[in-house]
């Protein structure tokens, strides 16, 4: 149980286009996401904090009008990097979070590597 | 605020070699603490978890104690095998309503296992 997965896997596009990130929780209801940014050789950055049904909490120096995060229902968080530029290439990995435990375990997705040219 | 300081790698090891990765942290109150393991190309899996004082998590050899006394996390494996090689990295959650309910990450450690 607990299987966090992400869509697309890996993604190549044009600077200047836009590209979504689907991140889905299979086995339980999210009602909380996190949205990570990981740099080559680097850690995990939280980049923002997604809450089911209310906007999203960013990060500081995180651009919410870059990185829109849509979490329209308990199982399903969307990240849409906006205007992508080279710079925004990276690995961006999803995180949920299941209520039920009481220690706030979070179950990682796979990864979406973000390839910006 | 959170914290998670972790040893800087890369850590080479031959193959059966005994490995610590330590990792110690700054929270309020008795935050849950996890060790994630990232193979090369691959998103975060949970390797291990503790999550009070005097806690042991064990999982495919490795373990690692909650010492709330020396606020510390450290990762044990008595053999390493070349199928180890990975990035490991230490985190923490804070206790509800004592932080934000986000991962903390320490920077990770990169172990290079030889055959």
């Amino acid at each position: 149980g607990a299987v966090v997965s992400q869509h697309p896997s890996w993604v190549i596009c044009k600077s200047g286009t836009s590209v979504k990130i689907e991140c889905r929780s299979l086995d339980f209801q999210a009602t909380t996401m996190f949205w990570y940014r990981q740099f080559p050789k680097q850690s995990l950055m939280l980049m923002a904090t997604s809450n089911e049904g209310s906007k999203a909490t960013y990060e500081q120096g995180v651009e919410k009008d870059k990185f829109l995060i849509n979490h329209a229902s308990l199982t399903l968080s969307t990240l849409t990097v906006t205007s992508a530029h080279p710079e925004d290439s990276s690995f961006y990995i999803c995180s949920a979070q299941n209520p039920g435990q009481v220690y706030n375990e979070q179950f990682f997705g796979p990864g979406t590597r973000l390839t910006v040219l | 605020g959170n914290s998670v300081t972790q040893m800087e790698g890369p850590v080479t090891l031959s193959e059966e070699a005994f490995l610590t990765i330590n990792c110690t942290y700054t929270a309020t109150g008795y935050p849950s603490l996890f060790w994630y393991v990232q193979y090369p190309g691959e998103g975060l899996q949970l390797l291990l978890k503790a999550t009070k004082a005097d806690d042991k998590g064990s999982n495919k050899g490795f373990e690692a104690t909650y010492r709330k006394e020396t606020t510390s996390f450290h990762l044990e494996k008595g053999s390493v095998q070349v199928s180890d090689s990975a990035v490991y990295f230490c985190a923490l959650i804070p206790l509800p309503g004592t932080g934000r309910r986000a991962l903390t990450f320490g920077s990770g450690t990169r172990l290079q296992v030889q055959p």
